[in-house]
């Protein structure tokens, strides 16, 4: 099993289309957790961090659920522009830090 | 948000030689930063860890004699492909962990190193 396993993808929305990403988790020492975006051949962006009470930033909404070692983002009205790759990264902390990313799902959004 | 400098952002180089990339975070201290190499269409892999002031730590199939990770001060790591070959041609790309007393730890990424070997 993946150490952090997404929806394999991608996703064809059209604009103004609600889209919800799902993450899960398998290391219970993960500490971490954060959606990013990645556009072709740049550097990842973080979107949002994730936290148990959950938090919104807009059209984003990012869930972590603990117990289930599940984590998600949710885009409401999505753009044209939110067409990109999304990544659920996770750090542990083993005694040392490591980042584990998720495969990626990717998102296009048509007209 | 925080900013981390990568540098070069392309490389071209001959088969044999060495090249170093250097992943600076320009406002804040990073004690910990990582290495990733990214295949087209692929995710990040991981590939070590770096500390400051002691050793790298390598993930499982990465050769730490050919990638050496030097992280001399809390602002900067290097990576050095050594004796390139042409499969190490990739995206190679840093981020460095973002602490700060009162708010949870985050990632900030350089802009990424495309080597191509020839």
């Amino acid at each position: 099993r993946k150490e952090v396993e997404q929806d394999p993808g991608p996703f064809n929305v059209p604009e103004g289309a609600t889209v919800a990403f799902n993450c899960t988790y398998s290391n219970s020492a993960s500490q971490s957790f954060f959606w990013y975006r990645q556009d072709c051949r740049k550097e990842p962006k973080l979107l949002m961090s994730v936290y148990s009470s959950g938090n919104e930033d807009g059209r984003f909404t990012a869930q972590l659920n603990r117990a289930s070692q599940y984590i998600s983002l949710l885009i409401r009205d999505s753009k044209l522009s939110d067409s990109a790759t999304y990544l659920c990264v996770v750090i542990l902390n083993t005694g040392g830090f490591k980042t584990i990313f998720g495969a990626g799902t990717r998102l296009f959004v048509k007209a | 948000g925080a900013v981390v400098s990568q540098h070069p952002s392309r490389v071209i180089c001959k088969s044999g030689t060495s090249v170093k990339i250097e992943c600076r975070s320009l406002d804040f201290q990073a004690t910990t930063m990582f290495w990733y190499r990214q295949f087209p269409k692929k995710s990040l892999m991981l590939m070590a860890t770096s500390n400051e002031g002691s050793k790298a730590t390598y993930e499982q199939g990465v050769e730490k004699d050919k990638f050496l990770i030097n992280h001399a001060s809390l602002t900067l790591s290097t990576l050095t492909v050594t004796s390139a070959h042409p499969e190490d041609s990739s995206f190679y790309i840093c981020s460095a962990k973002f602490m700060r007393v009162g708010t949870n730890e985050k990632l900030f990424f350089g802009s990424g190193t495309q080597l191509s070997v020839l």
